[in-house]
């Protein structure tokens, strides 16, 4: 079984600050895992994965996120905040071994707030 | 690239109505697409996963006979929730995989934009 965990509820950050949003997983093989971003009354925008290679993925609008395998972790991180990437933020995980047709299992969700 | 429409963005219709949602790629072909249920600030429920030309694969606990899920094209899967009742409403979310993905699981899903549905 496969599963996500975010800590977070929610995160506040001033503006100009780094922010991160905590991630770890459970699987029983090798991870894909995913961050995911949420505006009011949309739907998911994919924001960066990591497959294999390099421990630090980038990703858009500036985020970046570190897998930590001894940790099993994924948190996702940006250097300097700003309002507009206050949000829903989703982190995703695939299990590479199972089947399942390409299931992803979500965690709850952080919402960030980015203030002046 | 990698464009998913969902339409109607909003419903609001009476209970005992029957509602249908589409979901389209619009510039790729989609093997396998996804429904979603997400309730007021939780995250998302997999409702069901659909691939094009056979029965969709429900998740537990979710019934068949209510939420009808149609498959027919690589680019066009259709929800129909019958019968709604307010216990329905919610904010449902399609996904589409590429072609590529359905083979290689390293891709991620591409989601529509929601269906906003309120059973009054």
């Amino acid at each position: 079984a496969q599963s996500v965990a975010q800590p977070e509820d929610q995160v506040n950050v001033a503006e100009g600050n780094p922010l991160t949003v905590k991630c770890t997983y459970s699987v029983s093989g090798n991870p894909y895992l995913f961050w995911y971003v949420q505006y009011p009354n949309r739907g998911l925008q994919f924001l960066l994965k990591y497959i294999t290679g390099d421990n630090l993925v980038k990703g858009s609008y500036g985020f970046e996120a570190e897998f930590n395998k001894s940790q099993t972790s994924f948190h996702l991180k940006k250097p300097s905040a700003l309002v507009s990437d206050s949000a829903l933020y989703f982190c995703a995980v695939r299990d590479v071994l199972t089947g399942g047709g390409n299931k992803l299992t979500f965690g709850t969700g952080t919402q960030l707030k980015v203030e002046l | 690239g990698a464009v998913v429409s969902q339409h109607p963005s909003r419903v609001i219709c009476k209970s005992g109505t029957s509602v249908k949602i589409e979901c389209r790629s619009l510039d790729f072909q989609a093997t396998t697409m996804f429904w979603y249920r997400q309730f007021p600030k939780k995250s998302l429920m997999l409702m069901a996963t659909s691939n094009e030309g056979s029965k969709a694969t429900y998740e537990q606990g979710v019934e068949k006979d209510k939420f009808l899920i149609n498959h027919a094209s690589l680019t066009l899967s259709t929800l129909t929730v019958t019968s709604a009742h307010p216990e329905d409403s919610s904010f449902y979310i399609c996904s589409a995989i590429t072609r590529q993905g359905a083979r290689g699981s390293n891709q991620p899903q591409h989601f529509g934009d929601g269906t906003r549905l309120s059973i009054l």
